[in-house]
């Protein structure tokens, strides 16, 4: 009964690849995010969704792309992965509104060789 | 840029004591979030004060808010070898993303 689940929980794949992470919340919530947490721990929003509509996009490559099927589901799809995209990748999910909390899953963590 | 700068970056103590973790931040916020995060894992969020709130209280944290000097802390009292983990302040601007700073390590030893 996880609440915020994220697949796979580790990704070690080739430079120039491209792989996906999926994201699944079950706690009925209309608003997912995206965030690159790098190896000195720092942690940034890539997307926001709510309703299935992306509402932020954070300067992102456009190698990123997020597919929202569903309210309950936010996969991330990367092309052409270089080295500099190395990171754990946390999906998160909350209802709508800054002042509510955010559910994190376990994080990806991304590993470019 | 980053908004919120937290120190110390790292924290050592013995179980019993208490810690205190501070942060900075640089705009004018709509309310501050801390978050726990342990080794391998993703963020949990522990307690929220919003920017008219002064202190709030949780278990064993209490946080504090000064809009004046735009900075808070984090106080964890009587720590557990449990309480071991990452903390991060994250800002709330009304610009519907949460704004993290780089965390402070606490390490609590038995």
């Amino acid at each position: 009964d996880t609440a915020v689940s994220q697949t796979p929980k580790y990704l070690v794949t080739q430079m120039g690849n491209d792989k996906s992470i999926k994201c699944e919340q079950n706690l009925g919530h209309d608003t997912m995010y995206w965030y690159k947490q790098d190896s000195k721990k720092f942690l940034k929003i890539m997307f926001s969704y709510n309703n299935k509509e992306l509402i932020i996009n954070e300067t992102v490559p456009n190698r990123f792309s997020p597919k929202s099927p569903d309210k309950a589901h936010l996969n991330l799809h990367i092309n052409s992965l270089e080295l500099g995209d190395s990171a754990v990748y946390f999906c998160a999910s909350s209802q709508a509104g800054g002042d509510q909390p955010q559910h994190f899953g376990d994080g990806t963590r991304l590993s470019i060789l | 840029s980053q908004q919120g700068e937290e120190d110390p970056q790292a924290l050592s103590i013995q179980e019993g004591e208490n810690a205190t973790m501070n942060c900075s931040y640089k705009t004018s916020i709509n309310n501050l979030q801390w978050y726990r995060q342990n080794s391998g894992r993703g963020l949990v969020h522990l307690i929220l004060i919003r920017s008219n709130e002064r202190e709030k209280h949780s278990g064993r944290l209490r946080v504090t808010l000064d809009t004046s000097k735009k900075s808070s802390s984090l106080l964890i009292t009587a720590s557990r070898a449990a309480d071991t983990a990452s903390y991060f302040c994250a800002t709330w601007s009304g610009g519907g993303k949460l704004i993290f700073g780089q965390g402070t390590e606490l390490s609590v030893k038995p």
